[in-house]
């Protein structure tokens, strides 16, 4: 198991609506990426955060979007849910700057949009 | 733009036997690393190994070993003395090595190779 956390497990929720998702980031890194993983696919790069700002963004509209908190933790958000936006939604931390920067993957949260 | 492409969605292997996943990719650059990760059934996802693309030497990690063929742009992953709890999805992934602004090192995934273990 790695150090990164991600709440909630699941979520249920309507389309049109609002969700937040939160990740706390293994101790010591200090960048969280962001990915959608839609059933029986690979993973997505939605967006990554470093120094709570974004840092690089994939190819998601603007109703995505993220914070980065000063401990590194961070949080999606997700606005006027669509059917589409129902998928498993990992984030992965990493310490940019030193090493290789390799990312350490969440439990992910599934979230279901009706 | 990058992909990585993985022909197999579905693999099996007997207990005790080897398997290899393969994974190709496309790219411009001439720095990168490639990577295949495991995802359990309701687990997180987790790094089997890793290649840089400026070694030569094929990366192992104890019954996981790769042949990466840079030329070919293939990158293949070989179990060995498959067990049970080997069962699961693997992806390919893509990083770039390129440094610079906007660089996020994000990673470019396949579409996964789901392996079957049978006992």
């Amino acid at each position: 198991e790695t150090g990164v956390t991600q709440s909630p497990t699941h979520l249920i929720k309507t389309r049109g609506q609002q969700v937040t998702l939160r990740c706390s980031s293994q101790s010591g890194h200090n960048t969280v990426s962001w990915y959608q993983q839609a059933l029986g696919q690979g993973p997505q790069f939605i967006f990554q955060y470093y120094r709570e700002e974004e840092n690089g963004r994939g190819n998601f509209p603007p109703r995505f979007s993220g914070l980065q908190f000063p401990n590194y933790s961070s949080e999606l958000n997700v606005n006027a849910l669509e059917l589409d936006d129902s998928a498993l939604y990992l984030c992965a931390s990493s310490l940019m700057g030193q090493g290789d920067g390799e990312q350490y993957f969440g439990p992910g949260t599934r979230l279901t949009v009706t | 733009a990058q992909t990585v492409t993985q022909s197999q969605p579905e693999m099996s292997v007997q207990e005790a036997e080897t398997v290899t996943l393969s994974c190709t990719y496309d790219t411009s650059e001439s720095d990168y690393y490639l990577f295949w990760y495991k995802q359990p059934p309701s687990r997180q996802m987790i790094l089997v190994i890793r290649q840089e693309a400026y070694k030569q030497q094929n990366a192992t990690e104890n019954r996981f070993s790769v042949n990466f063929q840079k030329a070919a742009k293939s990158f293949s992953l070989k179990i060995s003395d498959s067990q049970l709890g080997d069962a699961a999805m693997y992806f390919c992934a893509y990083r770039s090595g390129v440094h610079g602004s906007g660089n996020t090192g994000k990673l470019i995934f396949g579409q996964g190779t789901t392996l079957q273990v049978k006992p």
